[in-house]
């Protein structure tokens, strides 16, 4: 079974200090991880995925995130926020061998204050 | 090039009445799926098409719920007999494969009075 977890509803953070999303998943194999970002009355974007190779995956807008298999994370950060990256983020996941189709977890809203 | 579209982009319907959601994917990818987003939630998965197999229909809520996709190209997702939890964003998405990055279109608002 696939599952991913966002432990946390809401993130703040001031702008210009760095920021970080969490995200843990559970597969049976390997998996393959993505980040998606919602901007209000939008649909989803593309911020940035692991497949394999390096665990330090960097995508759009100055975000990266690290892969930790040890850990069962794929946390999501930047080293200094925006207000405009304020938005909701999905993680998602899905089993490289096992899986059928990808799971998102359940979102993280970020307010970056001014 | 174009990217995922919908159609309407807001519905509005009676308790009672069946809708017909439409996706025209990305031209090429063969993979296309169906989520459902409440206001201010995640992503609820409905529907996966791949290619030419057999959908996977497993977070289909209802038999209410039914979705096509005819030519490997655009699908159309139906609600029979609308009850108002089923107001919601409905969210297509596409991709190259089914193992890759998906895009996604702006969503249907279904609201059922």
């Amino acid at each position: 079974a696939q599952s991913v977890a966002q432990p946390e509803d809401q993130v703040n953070v001031a702008e210009g200090n760095p920021l970080t999303v969490k995200c843990t998943y559970s597969v049976s194999g390997n998996p393959y991880l993505f980040w998606y970002v919602q901007y209000p009355n939008r649909g989803l974007q593309f911020l940035l995925k692991y497949i394999t190779g390096d665990n330090l995956v960097k995508g759009s807008y100055g975000f990266e995130a690290e892969f930790n298999k040890s850990q069962t994370s794929f946390h999501l950060k930047k080293p200094s926020a925006l207000v405009s990256d304020s938005a909701l983020y999905f993680c998602a996941v899905r089993d490289i061998f096992y899986g059928q189709n990808f799971v998102f977890g359940p979102g993280t809203r970020l307010s970056v204050l001014p | 090039g174009a990217g995922v579209s919908q159609s309407p982009s807001n519905k509005v319907t009676e308790k009672g009445k069946d809708v017909e959601l439409r996706c025209d994917p990305i031209s090429g990818h063969t993979a296309l799926y169906w989520y459902r987003q409440s206001l201010g939630q995640g992503l609820e998965f409905l529907i996966y098409f791949q290619g030419n197999s057999a959908p996977d229909k497993s977070g289909l809520p209802s038999d209410r719920f039914s979705a096509e996709r005819t030519g490997g190209s655009v699908s159309t997702l139906t609600i029979q007999r609308t009850q108002q939890e089923d107001s919601a964003v409905y969210l297509c998405a596409s991709s190259p494969t089914g193992m890759d990055t998906q895009y996604f279109g702006p969503g249907t608002r279904l609201t059922v009075l």
